[in-house]
């Protein structure tokens, strides 16, 4: 059964710090990783991974994908306020855009 | 450009009754996908749409079932509501394989 495993499961870090959240996957037919913050309600898109060793990077935010350990992992950096949500990780399924999705990470920056 | 619309946005219904929720995805989007939200299991993968046939189904009895529509609007139905169905059920709307999903507000149900 495909399974995606998150850690920490939740974090507290003061303003200004650096923060690493790990995703590993166990999945027939690896297609993609993706990484979503969730704030609120609907969780918003912020990375889709599908080589290894290529680094997406968005502001703060950057993402790198290592098919060898069957993991990923996303730093934020110089963490804000704003930043406190769930990140989650997701695999999408070989044949269609479905996603098997970690039990995320809840994040909280303290000012 | 609309994002994807989830209608109702919040519902409560008594146990045994059934639900219809309502997802429009980003126009131009012909995949839509269900997932169901709970503190204790995270989010869960209900069924996934494309061109009105049902493509991937996820784990859950079959009191869930979904439809999509020629215009790539999709619902999903519960019927005989437990407990334990009360949850976020969001949607997610992608423009295919290899493409992003993008998701709903979500519909917030609670059973009773």
């Amino acid at each position: 059964e495909d399974k995606v495993v998150q850690s920490p499961l939740s974090l507290v870090v003061h303003e200004g710090d650096t923060v690493t959240l790990n995703c590993s996957y166990e999945v027939t037919n690896f297609r993609s990783l993706l990484w979503y913050k969730q704030e609120k309600k609907a969780p918003t898109f912020l990375f889709m991974l599908t080589s290894s060793g290529i680094e997406k990077k968005s502001g703060r935010l950057s993402s790198i994908l290592d098919k060898k350990e069957l993991s990923s992992i996303l730093n934020i950096t110089a963490t804000q306020t704003g930043d406190s949500a769930i990140y989650l990780c997701a695999v999408g399924v070989p044949a269609g855009t479905a996603l098997i999705f970690g039990k995320g990470t809840t994040l909280s920056v303290s000012s | 450009k609309a994002g994807v619309t989830q209608t109702p946005r919040y519902l409560i219904k008594t146990r045994g009754q059934q639900v219809t929720l309502s997802c429009s995805p980003i126009s131009g989007h012909r995949s839509v996908s269900w997932y169901q939200q709970t503190p204790g299991q995270g989010l869960q993968f209900l069924f996934e749409y494309f061109s009105e046939t049902q493509r991937n189904k996820g784990n859950f009895p079959g009191r869930f079932s979904g439809r999509q529509f020629s215009n790539s609007r999709s619902e999903m139905n519960v019927s005989t509501l437990e407990l334990g169905d009360s949850a976020l059920y969001l949607c997610a709307s992608s423009l295919g394989v290899g493409n992003e999903a993008f998701f709903g507000q979500g519909t917030r149900l609670t059973v009773v």
